[in-house]
């Protein structure tokens, strides 16, 4: 089946323009998330979702970075007034649910990525 | 807070050689142990995990066995093939928590 898709792949903006990164999570998963990755680290957790319900935004860096999910399908990460720190690739995953069950735990599959540059 | 260190890259192997990449963890509690790997031009995809203590991940040849009393999960694979060149990451997930804490990757290059 379809796996977690990401639009666009590559986004290059001006500094101070706003861009919205869209994700497209496996059919029926209820929990979505969202990392960002700096060239040579591994990815950080910025905010998810249960459902239409941002359950943890903790990982966002400013009030620049807004994340939305209205139907509890699609989300949307929009990062206002670009700055050149902003450059990295955006990961988002989806899971079946959140966490963990007796025994293990739910895991997150992941998209393709946006690459955003800010020039 | 919580933390992951992974060994250093990048790793390059002749095929066939044996693999270990080191991965230790700071974490409260018993979280669940990740590796992930990301495959050239490809997202990240679940390798294997282990949710507790002394369990043993595998697949696709690869092993990580979860120590608690060295904080490790160290991946090893008997015999490495080309196709195996990959950037691998070692995550963890507290318990209650839902998102993945991340070491910084280790690239890894099989030669011929």
């Amino acid at each position: 089946g379809a796996g977690v898709s990401q639009s666009p792949r590559y986004k290059v903006t001006k500094r101070g323009q706003d861009v919205a990164l869209r994700c497209d999570p496996i059919s029926g998963h209820v929990s979505l998330y969202w990392y960002r990755q700096a060239l040579g680290q591994g990815p950080e957790f910025l905010t998810y979702f249960n459902y239409e319900a941002q359950q943890d935004k903790s990982g966002l860096p400013n009030d620049r970075f807004s994340a939305e999910r209205p139907e509890g399908s699609i989300s949307t990460l929009t990062i206002q007034r670009t700055e050149q720190r902003d450059s990295a690739m955006y990961r988002c995953a989806s899971s079946p649910r959140t966490g963990g069950y007796r025994g293990g735990t739910y895991e997150q599959y992941f998209g393709p990525g946006t690459r955003l540059t800010v020039t | 807070g919580d933390s992951v260190t992974q060994m250093e890259g990048p790793v390059t192997l002749s095929e066939e050689a044996f693999l270990t990449i080191n991965c230790t963890y700071t974490a409260t509690g018993y979280p669940s142990l990740f590796w992930y790997v990301q495959y050239p031009g490809e997202g990240l995809q679940l390798l294997l995990k282990a949710t507790k203590a002394d369990d043993k991940g595998s697949n696709k040849g690869f092993e990580a066995t979860y120590r608690k009393e060295t904080t490790s999960f160290h991946l090893e694979k008997g015999s490495v093939q080309v196709s195996d060149s990959a950037v691998y990451f070692c995550a963890l997930m507290r318990q209650g928590a839902q998102k993945l804490v991340f070491g910084q990757g280790t690239r890894l290059t099989i030669n011929p």
